[in-house]
């Protein structure tokens, strides 16, 4: 069955430094979004982003935030200069017009 | 006010018992979505809903969208059961989804 691949699963890093989170959505999926989800709360919009340009984005989703899909294939999550507060669970999906959602299993990052 | 609530926040029941965990919404949605997470895992999907009702196994979703409301069953519960379960709201085909806060089941031997 296809799936969604997030990678690296974990991730620990010093505040300040550059994160990128990787994913590679279903192959014949156009739509794709990410969520985060801090410990202990529910999963929040980032960002979904279709036909190589973002289609809409939260207030979370400030400066410090981009999104690429660089080779067709992946679909990548940059943090510029992480803070204690990107601590959380970061979730990629994709879809299809009209099907259902897919999830990856997460990246955990840890901000120190 | 939040676009997707879930009831209720924690369930615990045993082994065995009919299980119902309620979502109603705000918003017109073209889809609505119940998601299963494991503690410290992924999200898998198990439904999506635009109308009726859908059974898979164990687990049953119906929704009503005039009353704008969504349920799921579990029966004959199962330890393997326990997680939280997620119901999350779509407006358009290709929109995000708003998810609801969750609610977490424990199911006893």
């Amino acid at each position: 069955e296809p799936e969604v691949t997030q990678t690296p699963s974990h991730q620990v890093t010093q505040m300040g430094q550059e994160v990128i989170l990787r994913c590679v959505p279903i192959s014949n999926h156009l739509y794709f979004y990410w969520y985060r989800q801090i410990l202990g709360q529910k999963v929040e919009f980032l960002v979904s982003f279709y036909n190589n340009e973002i289609s809409e984005k939260s207030e979370i989703f400030d400066d410090q935030f981009s999104v690429e899909r660089p080779d067709g294939s992946n679909f990548t999550l940059k943090i510029r200069s992480t803070k204690l507060e990107d601590s959380a669970m970061y979730f990629c999906a994709s879809s299809q017009t009209g099907g259902g959602l897919f999830f990856g299993e997460g990246s955990r990052l840890t901000v120190l | 006010k939040n676009e997707v609530e879930q009831s209720p926040q924690n369930l615990t029941a045993q082994e065995g018992e009919f299980i119902t965990i309620n979502c109603s919404y705000s918003v017109g949605i073209s889809a609505l979505h119940w998601l299963q997470q494991h503690p410290g895992g992924g999200i898998v999907s198990l439904f999506m809903l635009s109308s009726g009702k859908k059974k898979h196994g164990r687990l049953i979703a119906t929704i009503n969208i005039q009353e704008k409301h969504s349920s799921l069953h579990i029966t004959a519960s199962h330890p393997r059961d326990s997680a939280v379960y997620i119901c999350a709201a779509q407006k358009t085909s290709y929109d995000k989804v708003i998810f609801g806060p969750g609610t977490s089941l424990s199911v006893i031997p």
